[in-house]
């Protein structure tokens, strides 16, 4: 099984600045990864996938990047709505997924 | 639109059976691939279960082998998820996913391909306890 890390578990970010957030697997990934959104009381959201392609009505300012083994998720300028938690998940072992276990992005 | 929206979770005894469906509308339910999600209070995403197009193939995650069943009616744009045997660990909110797939790129292997959970329902809330 590929095991997927977050790092950190909470980052503390002022609104208008940089968030980086970084997702790491056990095992090399290729660009097989993608990323969500998810906001309390809310069903996830689709941000990423293929690593850096960014899915349909998704604001510039997410931008991810890496393959192999380290992924990033970057906002580039952070904004209110954007505090949430976002996980990243592999689909490298299609059908089998398994998601990292989340970076939860609060408002410093 | 494009929708999904579960129902059917509510509280279960360990060891009793719940089926949870989901209802597909705004897009042609039977050209996609289907998932079920699961979220334990204050955990992560966990990938459940999914299912062909035709229904013909189905793949689950060990923990609920043997004891869940995913299936779908395509003439009723419905999946649903049959839970056996069921177990405390199994209380979650269960999301229903549409996964999409396109081509990323072609190389001297073949062609490799993205998939993409795009379109979630709201869930639905499954309680195991006595």
């Amino acid at each position: 099984e590929i095991v997927m890390t977050q790092s950190p578990a909470t980052l503390s970010v002022s609104p208008g600045e940089r968030a980086t957030l970084s997702c790491r697997a056990s095992q090399s990934i290729s660009s097989n990864l993608a990323w969500y959104q998810q906001k309390p009381g809310q069903a996830p959201r689709l941000l990423i996938y293929g690593a850096s392609t960014r899915a349909t009505g998704i604001p510039a300012r997410f931008s991810g990047s890496g393959s192999g083994t380290d992924f990033t998720l970057t906002i580039s300028s952070l904004q209110s709505e954007d505090f949430a938690v976002y996980y990243c998940q592999q689909y490298n072992n299609w059908p089998m997924y398994t998601f990292g276990q989340g970076t939860k992005l609060e408002i410093k | 639109e494009v929708q999904l929206v579960e129902s059917g979770g509510g509280l279960v005894q360990p060891g009793g059976s719940l089926r949870v469906s989901c209802a597909a509308s705004g897009f042609t339910f039977s050209s996609y691939w289907m998932r079920w999600v699961r979220q334990a209070p204050g955990k992560g995403l966990e990938w459940v279960a999914n299912i062909r197009e035709d229904g013909r193939e189905k793949y689950y995650v060990d923990s609920v082998k043997g004891r869940f069943t995913i299936s779908r009616d395509n003439a009723k744009n419905s999946l649903y998820l049959q839970m056996n045997s069921l177990r405390a660990e199994d209380t979650a909110v269960y999301y229903c996913a549409r996964e999409v797939k396109g081509v990323t790129y072609y190389d001297s292997n073949g062609y490799h391909y993205y998939y993409a959970m795009d379109v979630w329902g709201q869930g639905t809330r499954v309680t195991v306890s006595s």
